[in-house]
């Protein structure tokens, strides 16, 4: 595998359901971020890790629960979420913060 | 604040038709990063080019070619020749300090591009 990549590519899941996204680099970065983007809005950046710590969470609410066990791995653990919450979760990655990201492609995610 | 502003919500044009995307930029920061990312049907956005403030040449990659001018705040990507591959949506992203926080990437809100046979 190269790149970032990410899974499920699909979920669907119900509003009392627990899930969670997996993101993985294999590029040797040394950042990882989440990023959601819904229909008709620009990306919004969800959490910014950096060497394994949290450096950022943009007021995302507590039913998004990111974890990231390692510089290579990342995840979103996702319990009781709402239908506004459907959207794609794209997951990126950086040497540093401030150098280029580059995305996987995304997990399409659908509440019902 | 920063902001990017990608005014042309679509655009179609036909098979081999030249195409300008524009962009264009805030931020109070002197030294910044501007980004053009492609995001085909697949959801993948993929990086196409990195360019920093302090460097205004502009820059040719085959049939894609970006003009970066820092007096009017803008960085616009053209493709020549375009073909029905290039159909996707295009992402202008800025990369800058904002109030006193760390770097942050804000991205445009997109331009769908729809190249016809």
């Amino acid at each position: 595998e190269t790149g970032v990549t990410q899974t499920p590519r699909h979920l669907v899941m119900g509003m009392t359901n627990k899930k969670s996204l997996k993101c993985e680099q294999h590029l040797g970065h040394n950042a990882m971020y989440w990023y959601k983007q819904s229909a008709k809005k620009p990306l919004e950046l969800m959490f910014v890790y950096s060497l394994e710590e949290r450096v950022e969470n943009n007021s995302v609410p507590s039913r998004f629960s990111p974890e990231c066990p390692n510089s290579s791995h990342l995840f979103l653990h996702l319990h009781t979420l709402q239908p506004e919450d459907s959207a794609l979760y794209l997951c990126a990655s950086s040497q540093e913060r401030t150098d280029t990201q580059y995305f996987g492609p995304g997990t399409r995610l659908t509440v019902l | 604040a920063q902001k990017v502003t990608q005014a042309q919500t679509e655009i179609s044009v036909v098979e081999k038709e030249d195409v300008t995307l524009d962009c264009v930029y805030e931020t109070r920061d002197t030294t910044y990063y501007l980004f053009w990312y492609k995001q085909p049907p697949s959801g993948e956005l993929v990086f196409l080019i990195r360019r920093n403030s302090f460097d205004e040449q502009n820059e040719i990659s085959g049939r894609y070619s970006w003009n970066f001018q820092k007096s009017t705040s803008s960085f616009n990507f053209t493709i020549t020749a375009s073909q029905v591959v290039d159909s996707a949506v295009y992402f202008c992203a800025l990369s800058a300090i904002s109030s006193g926080s760390a770097r942050q990437l804000t991205f445009g809100s997109g331009t769908q591009l729809t190249v016809l046979p």
